[in-house]
């Protein structure tokens, strides 16, 4: 069966500092991957998305950037935090061409930048 | 403009109090509707997918129905097990990456 895995679950970081969240998928080949962030009060926010190895779709622009070093691997950086890059970090997953089909999450990343 | 409301954004039940949670879609060629529930702390879990008007879908006490415009999470005499959030998505006709999320209704179920 296939499993996610995100680290870290929660993350304490000063403003101006960088950043990386990891993002690992198993039990499945070139899955579609996902990074969401979750506000209070808001809804899912899709950041980034990767049909493929060094394949990245930028949602929004901001502060943070995506990279997909391995097939399984997902990565979610920023070079300097700002305050307003706290939130819920989300890692989702699909199968290949499977548009119709459900996202499947991690347990996220709560982070807070002071 | 593509928008997924749910209402009420809140819902406090009794044990055994059945009810039902709603989600209105806004979208362009809906493509999929999708319920998701959320434990505090935790990612979303995926519930159920809902591909045209009039289909239903039952997972022990709850029930998701899709009309044209909405969907209803029924739930059946809760527990308070069921407390969480609830959260409904929908995929737009063309936009094969993209999921629009509700913002959520919070149940909380007392026993």
């Amino acid at each position: 069966s296939q499993t996610i895995h995100q680290w870290p679950a929660t993350l304490v970081q000063p403003v101006g500092s960088p950043l990386s969240l990891e993002c690992t998928v198993e039990g499945t080949s070139n899955p579609n991957l996902y990074w969401y962030r979750q506000a209070a009060g808001r809804g899912l926010q899709l950041l980034f998305y990767s049909v493929g190895i060094g394949q990245i779709s930028s949602e929004v622009p901001q502060n943070l950037s995506a990279s997909r070093p391995q097939d399984r691997q997902f990565i979610l950086s920023s070079k300097k935090l700002l305050l307003s890059d706290s939130g819920f970090y989300l890692c989702a997953w699909r199968g290949p061409g499977q548009y119709n089909s459900p996202l499947h999450f991690g347990n996220g990343t709560r982070l807070t930048v002071t | 403009e593509d928008q997924v409301t749910q209402s009420p954004e809140a819902l406090r039940l009794q044990e055994g109090e059945s009810s039902s949670l709603n989600c209105s879609y806004t979208v362009s060629g809906l493509r999929g509707l999708f319920w998701y529930r959320q434990d505090p702390g935790k990612g979303p879990e995926f519930l159920f997918t809902l591909y045209s008007a009039g289909e239903e879908k039952e997972k022990e006490r709850l029930k998701a129905t899709l009309t044209k415009k909405e969907s209803f999470l029924h739930i059946t005499a809760p527990k308070p097990e069921d407390s969480a959030t609830y959260l409904c998505a929908v995929r737009p006709g063309g936009a094969t990456n993209k999921l629009i999320f509700g913002t959520g209704t919070l149940l909380a179920v007392q026993p």
